[in-house]
Parts: C-alpha cells; sequence; structure tokens
C-alpha cells in the first residue's frame, strides 16, 4: 500500500489567502484524522471523520478552518483567510477498526509544512 | 479523558550508550492502548510500536525495548546501544478507543557520535 498521502509537501503563501491542504487515506481505513504540530502546542487533534462523517470537530480552531471529507479516498482541510500564526505542519492519519490490530494505530501522512507570510 | 506525560523534554547522549525515554499516562478506562511514534529530522512520524492494557509483557525488538509497568503508569522505551540514526523526537501516546490518541509533547534525543 501506499500509505496516507498529502500533498502539497511545502506551501508558501501570503496573508489572507486561501489554502487548501488534501490527504488520501490508506485504502479500506475508515478513520481519518487531520493534526497540526508547532513548537509551542505539540500535536493538537484537529478533526477527525468516521466513514467520511465528521465526528468531533472541537479542535479546530476557528471559523477560518474547515475540512470535508467528500468519499473515503479524499480530504481537504482549508484555511481561509490564512494568517501567520497557522504556520504549521498539517498531518493526515487515518486508520481502521475493523482490519485487525495491525491497523489499529495511526498511519502518518509526510505532512505539508505550512508557512504564512 | 486521558493524559500522557513526558518529562524529558531533550536528552542528550554518545553513541553507544543505553538510553531511556520515560512516559506516564493517566486513565480511568479499563481497557486503552499505548503507542510511541518517533519523528526522525525528514519530518515523518513513524510507528514504532503498540501495546494494549491487557499484555504487560515486555517487549524487545532488535535495539529497542519497551518496559510496560500497570502499577506505576507507565511505559517507558529503551534503546540500547545508541546509534546516532536514533536522533529524533519521541512520542508516547494513548488511546482507549482508537477515536482519540492523546499524545505526550515528545523528548528529543540527540545522539552524538
Amino acid at each position: 500500500d501506499a500509505g496516507v498521502i498529502q500533498s502539497p509537501r511545502h506551501e508558501v503563501t501570503e496573508m489572507g489567502q486561501e489554502v487548501t491542504l488534501r490527504c488520501k487515506p490508506i485504502s479500506g481505513h475508515d478513520y481519518l484524522f487531520w493534526y497540526r504540530q508547532t513548537m509551542m502546542r505539540g500535536l493538537e487533534l484537529l478533526i477527525y471523520f468516521n466513514n467520511n462523517v465528521p465526528i468531533d470537530d472541537s479542535g479546530m480552531p476557528e471559523d477560518r478552518f474547515s475540512a470535508k471529507m467528500p468519499n473515503a479516498s479524499f480530504s481537504t482541510l482549508k484555511i481561509q483567510p490564512s494568517e501567520p500564526r497557522d504556520s504549521a505542519v498539517y498531518f493526515c492519519a487515518s486508520s481502521s477498526k475493523t482490519q485487525g490490530p495491525s491497523n489499529e494505530k495511526l498511519f502518518f501522512g509526510s505532512g505539508t509544512q505550512l508557512s504564512v507570510l | 479523558a486521558q493524559k500522557v506525560t513526558q518529562a524529558q523534554t531533550e536528552i542528550s547522549v554518545v553513541e553507544k550508550e543505553d538510553v531511556t525515554l520515560d512516559c506516564v499516562y493517566e486513565t480511568r478506562d479499563t481497557t486503552y492502548y499505548l503507542f510511541w511514534y518517533k519523528q526522525p529530522p525528514s519530518g515523518e512520524l513513524v510507528f514504532l510500536i503498540r501495546r494494549n492494557s491487557f499484555d504487560e509483557q515486555n517487549e524487545i525488538s532488535g535495539r529497542y525495548s519497551w518496559n510496560f509497568q500497570k502499577s506505576t503508569s507507565s511505559f517507558n522505551f529503551t534503546i540500547t546501544a545508541s546509534q546516532v540514526v536514533d536522533s529524533a523526537v519521541y512520542f508516547c501516546a494513548s488511546s482507549y478507543n482508537f477515536n482519540k490518541f492523546y499524545f505526550g509533547s515528545g523528548t528529543k534525543l540527540n545522539v552524538k557520535p
């Protein structure tokens, strides 16, 4: 399997611009998570989906952030408008509770390094 | 809710030294799972181990070993004969249902040649 695929790897944008991060989970995984990593706050869970349905978005910092999962193989995290304090590494991860213990863990993508100038 | 504490922010050792990374967890759940992840300088998060609360047997994988003690709510990670390639940030995490994962703040390990 190709693993969790995120794009882009790096994104540099100017304050006020819209940013869209993309994620393709591992095929067959029914859980998808978006995390943000910063030096100050460590790894923060932003939102997670189960079977394409958002279950918990309490970690989404504010209305500027939105996430969608239109189908089982694709999710987006959008920031509009972006601000310098959004600069961080954003990770997507997937897992499954129905495919045995080897899938009952987080499989992380390579992350998107976002810099908002 | 669960909580994971990694009190060691940063550790520096010289190659070939043994090093132990501490992890203390808090939970009210009787069934839960503990994990260790490695984040090398390249940035990706690499899974190392998963352990369930019913299995207190220690595990060894090459130079890596894990000591799970429910009595002290600890899940410590030891690297024997450390190597420069072990330099990374190591995260301990817990979960009771695989929906929410609670991560510690990480321990940065520097292995010097």
